[in-house]
């Protein structure tokens, strides 16, 4: 069974503070991609980054940055300097054949 | 530039009505999805349709049912609504599942707000 599990339900920062929302899966599957979506007030989902199963090389994109450690099974994602545009839902998600979705983490970044 | 377009956005039913949620893709994708967003539940897929003609279950999936009309199309539809099924609906689709993985990033439409009273 695949699972997704985002344990913080809501975090609130002051702007410029680094913030990481953790995202820990569980899959039998040996191929796998694992995603982080964004979901801002608007209500759109934003696709942020995609990860293979393979491939364990941290990402960093300007101020965001993603821990991928398959031994713990973790895929984190860390918003460096946070802005109060970065207030949002964010989803992490599990894919071998389906795409299954964590409970997200809401982010309020304060001014 | 459409995307993934998605009707009706708001809609209100009363228990027992049916209605059918309607999705088309412009991308070519083989893959559609029909997901379900409720507060703090995230995202849940109801149905998936891999690639045209064929559907599958999901996590959710009683009370729905699906039809992939075409490779572009991919309804939902909800035959005797109930009030468990008020929720916002998302169809998604993306690039075909390869090796049995979906590798592809989902694009999603912008939701469908349904109410059952």
């Amino acid at each position: 069974a695949q699972k997704v599990t985002q344990a913080q339900t809501e975090i609130s920062v002051v702007e410029k503070e680094d913030v990481t929302l953790d995202c820990v899966y569980e899959t039998r599957d040996t191929t796998y991609y694992l995603f982080w979506y964004k979901q801002p007030p608007s209500g759109e989902l934003v696709f942020l980054i995609r990860r293979n199963s393979f491939d364990e090389q941290n990402e960093i994109s300007g101020r965001y940055s993603w821990n991928f450690q398959k031994s713990t099974s973790s895929f984190n994602f860390t918003i460096t300097a946070s802005q109060v545009v970065d207030s949002a839902v964010y989803f992490c998600a599990l894919s071998s054949y389906k795409l299954i979705f964590g409970s997200g983490t809401r982010l309020l970044v304060r001014p | 530039n459409a995307g993934v377009t998605q009707t009706p956005k708001f809609q209100v039913l009363k228990t027992g009505q049916s209605m059918t949620l309607q999705c088309a893709q412009d991308m070519n994708h083989n893959s559609m999805y029909w997901y379900r967003q409720d507060p703090g539940m995230g995202l849940r897929l109801i149905y998936y349709s891999a690639s045209e003609g064929t559907t599958d279950k999901g996590e959710v999936p009683n009370g729905y049912n699906v039809s992939r009309l075409n490779k572009r199309e991919f309804s939902l539809r909800l035959e005797s609504a109930a009030p468990s099924q008020t929720s916002v609906y998302f169809c998604a689709s993306s690039e075909a599942l390869t090796g049995g993985a979906n590798t592809g990033e989902l694009f999603f439409g912008e939701g469908s707000r349904l109410t059952v009273l």
